[in-house]
């Protein structure tokens, strides 16, 4: 167990539709990241968060949106939602956000598009 | 920026036999080094990291990696696997430059048979 919680595991719903992600992260840690994992894409970083502000962002599309709130969880939105958003959203955290931490995944909520 | 490449998509190998999973990064700058295991339908979990000092690096269950500089490497290795090693390995690297993202490889799928 990594200590990161993310709910929920499955989420089925239609093209057009907006659903929203959220973790928490392990106890003590202040930085949340969120990560894509799609067949075709393979594992890729959205964004990360540091005590509330936005630290990085990666190849996160203008439809996805996240924030982190003052109690450290998390929550990624997506609206829109198309067919290739089908995918494993991962949330990880680590403690500081410095680059040699290493970052505790949880176990993914699966999106599928119908 | 940089990139990470696992050389092998699937690596089967028999119960008890040595095993080694190869990873190499690209980067203009100095990186830390992860390897990531992710079992059916789980997260991924930390194997083992590289930050600096000695290059081999012990992780859990019975693996170890080497950083090779020169060759831009960090294969993982373990000399007698069991049947439940069998998972999707990632490896991937940090930038000491650009925050905590981490860039990842496509992931080694590693098949022990009995």
């Amino acid at each position: 167990d990594s200590g990161v919680t993310q709910t929920p595991k499955h989420l089925i719903t239609a093209t057009g539709q907006r659903v929203t992600l959220r973790c928490s992260p392990r106890s003590g840690d202040l930085s949340v990241y969120w990560y894509q994992q799609s067949l075709d894409q393979g594992l890729q970083f959205l964004i990360q968060y540091y005590n509330g502000e936005e630290r990085a962002k990666g190849n996160i599309l203008e439809r996805f949106s996240a924030q982190q709130f003052p109690d450290l969880h998390s929550e990624l939105n997506l609206s829109s939602l198309e067919l290739g958003d089908s995918a494993l959203y991962f949330c990880a955290s680590s403690a500081t956000g410095q680059s040699n931490q290493p970052q505790h995944f949880g176990d993914g909520t699966r999106l599928s598009i119908l | 920026a940089q990139s990470v490449t696992q050389l092998d998509s699937q690596v089967p190998v028999f119960e008890e036999a040595p095993v080694e999973l190869r990873c190499n990064y690209s980067s203009s700058v100095s990186v830390y080094l992860f390897w990531y295991v992710q079992y059916p339908n789980q997260g991924l979990q930390l194997l083992l990291k590289y930050l600096s000092g000695s290059t081999l690096v012990k992780g859990i269950n019975g693996f170890e990696a080497e950083f090779n500089k020169s060759q831009t490497s960090f294969h993982l290795r373990k000399p007698s696997v069991h049947i439940s090693d069998t998972a999707e390995y990632f490896c991937a690297v940090s930038d000491h430059n650009a925050g905590n993202m981490l860039t990842f490889g496509g992931g080694t799928r590693l098949m022990v048979k009995p």
